[in-house]
């Protein structure tokens, strides 16, 4: 049974920057046909994409992050990361990590961790 | 924005069908990308519920289905329950964006 959990502070202050880590059991990180990434979601709002990590270590960002954003893999510890700089009020949001399946016909997510609140303020 | 247009909300009664539009244009759900709904509990992750358009993963009851036309999705949910109150959102790949893209999402309420 593959699953995934969200690891990091709960609390970041303004301009400061934010490192989730998500752990993943139940299937190694670099099998094929899978990519690895992040959605946020405001309170009240909708799903977001963020950024995702192939097991080659290409990665691909929201554009309007895309300065902002790193995600990073970790084969050894079969965890992948997601680093946000400049953390602002706007940033609050639930994150969530999942399992992307690779299609030609366009990807889908079909594995989703439970998600880690981060709220950034001073 | 969102990228995919979904209705705010719909409801229906218990035992009755309701169905969800997802709205996108020539470069996402028209390119032709396929469609993905996600069903969200209350204070809950979302998860899989149609992939592929119209495929549902083991364990989703068959009371859900996905449909896709043109530029355009329906998840279809028949013999309503209480158990169904969700928010619904639909999802794609744009290829002009090169992201995957999320409708804003529809709140279901069973009346």
């Amino acid at each position: 049974q593959v699953q995934l959990q969200e690891s990091g502070p709960g609390l970041v202050k303004p301009s400061q920057t934010l490192s989730l880590t998500c752990t993943v059991s139940g299937v190694s990180i670099t099998s094929g046909s899978y990519f690895w990434t992040w959605v946020r979601q405001p309170a009240g709002k909708g799903l977001e994409w963020v950024g995702r990590i192939y097991t080659t270590g290409s990665a691909n960002y929201n554009p309007s992050l895309r300065s902002r954003v790193t995600v990073s893999v970790d084969a050894s510890k079969n965890e992948f990361s997601l680093r946000l700089t400049s953390m602002t009020a706007s940033d609050t949001a639930v994150y969530y990590c999942a399992r992307g399946r690779v299609e030609m016909s366009g990807p889908h997510f079909d594995v989703w961790g439970q998600g880690i609140l981060v709220t950034v303020s001073s | 924005q969102s990228v995919l247009t979904q209705p705010p909300s719909v409801s229906g009664a218990p035992g009755q069908t309701v169905t969800i539009s997802c709205t996108g244009t020539s470069s996402n759900i028209g390119a032709p990308y396929d469609v993905h709904w996600y069903r969200q509990l209350p204070g809950t992750a979302p998860k899989l519920l149609i992939y592929g358009n119209n495929n549902r993963p083991s364990g989703v009851p068959d009371r859900f289905s996905g449909s896709k036309s043109g530029t355009s999705a329906s998840l279809a949910i028949t013999g309503l329950q209480a158990e169904d109150e969700a928010d619904y959102y639909c999802q794609s790949y744009d290829s002009g964006l090169s992201d995957s893209i999320f409708g804003g999402g529809t709140k279901l309420t069973v009346l």
